[in-house]
């Protein structure tokens, strides 16, 4: 069946990029999605990539999608204490909207 | 616009009480999806809606019901609860077709 395998946790330094990486198994996927979670609260869309695009820039952060390796990536530059949350990869299957979650990877930013 | 609300926020229930856990968007979105998070598991589907009066079970629907009220509000049903339910449950909503699923900030359930 359809997997999304994130890694768990990632600590880095205020100032410093920060790289979460999403490896995903159905080669149908048509969006692929990063959502943010800050503690005690919901998720909240942070930016996606269409499967036909190989990167999408968006501020701070950017997404690079390696279809045959079926690998996904969000960078965030000059990583801020605000940016301390989990990050959810996603895939969307059809057209149902239905999404497939990988485990989620906690982001620490050190001072 | 309020955009998702879930009740409640908090609740603790002894094995075998049932509850409904509500759910409301006011974005008149046509699909609505259940979801239940675990520790290192991510979010996994439970049930969802895809419009009103259709409802589909997702990857995990076993000890849950739905049901999917009118256009705004999608609701579930515990009727026996089990201490494997322990979780948090979110509700979310978006267009069909649309990329983005908003959702609601949680309600945190201990089954005892």
């Amino acid at each position: 069946g359809e997997d999304v395998e994130q890694s768990l946790f990632l600590s880095v330094r205020e100032g410093d990029s920060s790289v979460i990486n999403c490896t995903y198994t159905d080669s149908s996927s048509t969006y692929l999605y990063w959502y943010k979670q800050e503690p005690g609260a919901g998720l909240q869309l942070l930016t996606y990539i269409f499967s036909n695009m190989d990167m999408k820039q968006d501020q701070r952060l950017t997404v690079l999608l390696n279809k045959k390796d079926k690998h996904l990536s969000l960078r965030i530059a000059d990583t801020q204490t605000g940016d301390s949350a989990i990050y959810f990869c996603a895939e969307k299957q059809g057209n149902t909207g239905k999404l497939i979650f990988g485990q989620g990877t906690t982001l620490q930013v050190k001072p | 616009n309020a955009g998702v609300t879930q009740t409640p926020k908090f609740q603790v229930l002894k094995t075998g009480q049932s509850m409904t856990l509500q759910c409301a968007q006011d974005m008149n979105h046509n699909s609505m999806y259940w979801y239940r998070q675990d520790p290192g598991m991510g979010l996994r589907l439970i049930y969802y809606s895809a419009s009103e009066g259709t409802t589909d079970k997702g990857e995990v629907p076993n000890g849950y019901n739905v049901s999917r009220l009118n256009k705004r509000e999608f609701s579930l049903r515990l009727e026996s609860a089990a201490p494997s339910q322990t979780s948090v449950y979110f509700c979310a909503s978006g267009l069909a077709g649309d990329n983005e699923q908003f959702f609601g900030p949680g309600t945190r359930l201990t089954v005892l």
